[in-house]
């Protein structure tokens, strides 16, 4: 299957500071990219889908001008956490959306753990 | 929009033991479904996925799941679990649309 790797894997924060976060798809093109978090013993959350070349699509709930997302490239998606609060720390998922087999399939990156401190 | 629901939320078996983990979904369209295991510590794995044809699904390490399209199900099965079976295990349904949105997920406790 495809490959969607994630950049850190896991990071260490203030309170207050930036974090960014790379989704990459290796070897496909993915036009559309997912971010989800997930909270530890709990499910995947969507937060946004990710278009190349457009502007996100937030689910509702999460804050666009906190979660900023950028899809410069047809294999690359950036999350940035701004200002971040301890509240913020989790598990964060991306996933690419690959549509070579004639249907859509998700191939999810391994997350990256946050910790806010 | 679609949702799912997975009816155990943590099942302890031992090992040799069967498994069946229940997973419903509401959509009235056509869906596409998978179920992903999450090992401890570890990121999600595809286990198996059906998008059409055989309703019978076989996936890794001897896994299999039923799609039955007229009770919107889709349970996942194995006839004998081992320790290492012991993870998270997660069912999603995405649309053609390509967003997926997963169940609470059910935590299965295998002891040796």
């Amino acid at each position: 299957g495809a490959v969607v790797s994630q950049h850190p894997s896991w990071v260490i924060c203030k309170s207050g500071t930036s974090v960014k976060i790379e989704c990459r798809s290796l070897d496909f093109q993915a036009t559309t990219m997912f971010w989800y978090r997930q909270f530890p013993k709990q499910s995947l959350m969507l937060m946004a889908t990710s278009n190349e070349g457009s502007k996100a699509t937030y689910e509702q709930g999460v804050e666009k001008d906190k979660f900023l997302i950028n899809h410069a490239s047809l294999t690359l998606s950036t999350l940035t956490v701004t200002s971040a609060h301890p509240e913020d720390s989790s598990f964060y998922i991306c996933s690419g959306l690959d549509n070579m087999q004639g249907y859509n399939e998700q191939f999810f990156g391994p997350g990256t753990r946050l910790t806010v401190l | 929009a679609q949702s799912v629901s997975q009816h155990n939320h943590h099942v302890i078996l031992s090992e040799a033991a069967s498994l069946e983990l229940g997973c419903n979904y509401s959509y009235g369209g056509t869906v596409n479904l998978f179920w992903y295991v999450q090992y401890p510590g570890q990121h999600l794995q595809l286990l198996l996925k059906y998008f059409s044809g055989d309703p019978l699904v076989k996936g890794i390490k001897g896994f299999e799941a039923e799609f039955i399209k007229s009770k919107f199900s889709f349970n996942l099965r194995k006839p004998s679990v081992q320790w290492s079976d012991t993870a998270e295990y997660f069912c999603a349904v995405n649309t053609n649309a390509g967003k997926s949105t997963f169940g609470d997920g059910t935590t299965l406790t295998v002891k040796p």
